[in-house]
């Protein structure tokens, strides 16, 4: 079946940091691939999604690629603030015995210091 | 739009109570999804709902556990008796058919349960 592995945490940074989370992927067809983010207290919300091969998504400054031959979606960021703190997770949506079913990865916390 | 509404927020009971959580998805969304999420095993998918119709309820732990959408606008998660490790975040989320597979799923805030 589908499934999603991303890097354990935490992940600690000093403001201003170059971040990346990676994130491999196994699915057959053609999944779409998304981040999410949560907020201590919050439920996930979405920061970005890449729906085919060499797709790149982008918000916040967040970027990832969709990159098929290397089944993978890695999270960047050029510079973080101390608001990126957060849990980020890795996702694929694909088809399931024809319904649409989406997988989590066990999420990433990232811990941004001044 | 208010997104998914989830009550309670907050729940604390007894080892051996029944517990149900609520869930109102946004409107228009066909599909209705409950995780739990607990620092051991992350986020972890109970069941979810097409059409208000169960699609798959492999994730649901055991028979105390059950789930029902009697409509499309409201779904219930129902633990019965609970135990001390139910303790978790329970979330609902729901997610639009109209946009396929790139559709995102949208969270609630969750339900914290304390069983003690």
């Amino acid at each position: 079946g589908d499934s999603v592995t991303q890097m354990e945490g935490p992940v600690t940074l000093s403001e201003e940091a170059f971040l990346t989370i990676n994130c491999t992927y196994t699915a057959t067809g053609y999944p779409s691939l998304f981040w999410y983010v949560q907020y201590p207290g919050e439920g996930l919300q979405l920061l970005l999604k890449a729906t085919k091969a060499d797709d790149k998504g982008s918000n916040k400054g967040f970027e990832a690629t969709y990159r098929k031959e290397t089944t993978s979606f890695h999270l960047e960021k050029g510079s973080v603030q101390v608001s990126d703190s957060a849990v980020y997770f890795c996702a694929l949506s694909g088809n399931s015995g024809g319904y649409q079913k989406v997988t989590f990865g066990i999420g990433t916390k990232l811990q941004v210091i001044p | 739009d208010a997104g998914v509404i989830q009550s309670p927020r907050h729940e604390v009971t007894e080892m051996g109570q029944e517990v149900t959580l609520r869930c109102k998805p946004i409107s228009g969304h066909d599909y209705l999804f409950w995780y739990r999420q607990t620092m051991m095993r992350g986020l972890e998918l109970l069941i979810y709902f097409n059409n208000n119709v169960p699609i798959d309820d492999s994730g649901m732990p055991e028979d105390r556990f059950s789930a029902k959408m009697p409509n499309a606008s409201f779904s219930t998660l129902k633990i019965q008796p609970s135990e001390p490790r139910d303790s978790a975040v329970y979330f609902c989320a729901s997610r639009p058919l109209g946009q396929g597979l790139n559709s995102p799923l949208h969270f609630g805030n969750g339900t914290r349960l304390t069983v003690t």
